[in-house]
């Protein structure tokens, strides 16, 4: 399975941008790149996920190097509700060749939205 | 977004006894369940892949005696944690696919054994 890498945690000040990184330097071709978060005691929630190409949602963007190798994730204007652990996930597929995959988290960064 | 529920969200029992908890996909269709475990502090470990009619496909070091999965139907998967021990509380969480291969989860079951 392709593993991911980000830091434990993170601070951003309210209204500013945040922009949380991720490496997934063993991704495969064929592997996507999922973001997902998490608040205290919720199930997560999906942000956004890509490929290859930027990618850009009413709740972030995803910018995707070009050797697919890491990937940084981008919350525009970081309110206090964006407080959360966010994961940065390489979905790998269950049957090869079939659309079927099963997505494994990795321990996430805290990110913090201080007032 | 799709809705996936769970139930119960909160869920306590004594030791040796036996905790169903369902999930289920509201306004949508799912071939494939995922369950989930999350101690404290911890990430989601991926404990089983449930698809519709057949058995589930249960990760490495997961026993499947004791936490029974049912998918028998497109819009519900059942986790049954048998003789459940106090090293059993946990928060698990569920999850459903649509045809189309978006994931969604539920709000999460907490489970406490006395």
């Amino acid at each position: 399975d392709a593993k991911t890498t980000q830091p434990t945690s993170m601070d951003c000040a309210e209204g500013r941008a945040a922009n949380l990184p991720c490496n997934h330097s063993t991704i495969s071709g064929n592997e996507y790149v999922y973001w997902y978060r998490q608040i205290h005691s919720q199930g997560p929630q999906y942000i956004i996920h890509g490929l290859k190409n930027n990618e850009t949602n009413e709740m972030a963007s995803l910018i995707i190097t070009e050797d697919r190798k890491s990937s940084t994730l981008i919350l525009p204007h970081a309110t206090l509700r964006d407080t959360a652990v966010y994961y940065c996930i390489v979905r790998v597929p269950i049957l090869s060749g079939g659309s079927n995959y099963k997505l494994t988290f990795g321990k996430g960064t805290l990110l913090t939205v201080n007032p | 977004g799709a809705v996936v529920s769970q139930h119960p969200s909160r869920v306590i029992c004594k030791s040796g006894t036996s905790v169903k908890i369902e999930c289920r996909s509201l306004d949508f269709q799912a071939t494939t369940m995922f369950w989930y475990r999350q101690f404290p502090k911890q990430s989601l470990m991926l404990m089983a892949t449930s698809n519709e009619g057949s058995k589930a496909t249960y990760e490495q070091g997961v026993e499947k005696d004791k936490f029974l999965i049912n998918h028998a139907s497109l819009t519900l998967s059942t986790l049954t944690v048998t003789s459940a021990h106090p090293e059993d509380s946990s928060f698990y969480i569920c999850s459903a696919r649509t045809y189309t291969g978006e994931l969604f989860f539920g709000e999460g079951s907490r489970l406490t054994v006395l």
